[in-house]
């Protein structure tokens, strides 16, 4: 069964940093494209990051760029996200999902909570 | 960027009836158009994919249709799971996705 778990949510004061996880399983994770998506609470999908499978092309929404660093350890099957200068417009729930069929995002991890508030 | 519209916000129906919604680009995304289905705690999940293919897995009851600027998803006969959020998504002008606001279907 292929499966996303992220981890490494939780609460951190405004300018802090925060590392998030996602562990897969069931595929292989080497010949995949990931992202990373949110979800501010109540509101809608917002696109964050890409990383090919090789981890040599990346991509970041404006809104996270010269903040977020994505990365990917396909040894570890683990793909990351290092969050600085954290805001708390950044609070949301934070998603991997796989590119599936060339362009689309599937599955997705069930989620883990990033809250920016002191 | 491309900017998705999603309509009606709230789409309040019967177990039973046919649901449409809408979902419009402010421009041509050509058939570069997802929509996934979100229930409340509950991650998204792809349900079309490129206009009008069914992910796997997904019933029958849902369609997709549309190509350009204006796209559709159809939910033939409600069933009591298929009520939830939808999200419709485009990715012509990679990188970068958008989605739209969503519509919620909720139980009437």
């Amino acid at each position: 069964e292929v499966q996303l778990v992220e981890s490494g949510g939780g609460l951190v004061q405004p300018g802090g940093s925060l590392r998030l996880s996602c562990a897969a399983s069931g595929f292989t994770f080497s010949s995949y494209e990931m992202n990373w998506v949110r979800q501010a609470p109540g509101k809608g999908l917002e696109w964050v990051s890409y990383i090919s499978s090789s981890g040599s092309t990346i991509y970041y929404a404006d809104s996270v760029k010269g903040r977020f660093t994505i990365s990917r350890d396909n040894a570890k099957n683990s793909l990351y996200l290092q969050m600085n200068s954290l805001r708390a417009e950044d609070t949301a729930v934070y998603y991997c999902a796989r590119v599936q069929l060339l362009l689309w995002f599937d599955p997705w991890g069930q989620g883990t909570l990033v809250t920016v508030s002191s | 960027e491309i900017v998705l519209t999603q309509s009606p916000a709230t789409l309040s129906l019967s177990p039973g009836e046919r649901a449409t919604l809408s979902c419009r680009a402010s421009q041509s995304v050509s058939s570069y158009l997802a929509w996934y289905q979100q229930k409340p705690g509950q991650a998204p999940r792809l349900l079309i994919y490129d206009a009008s293919n069914r992910a796997t897995g997904i019933p029958a009851r849902f369609s997709g249709s549309g190509s350009g600027t204006d796209f559709t998803l159809t939910i033939s006969s409600l069933e009591p799971e298929d009520f939830a959020v939808y999200y419709c998504q485009q990715r012509s002008n990679w990188p970068g996705a958008t989605f739209g606001p969503g519509t919620k279907v909720d139980i009437k």
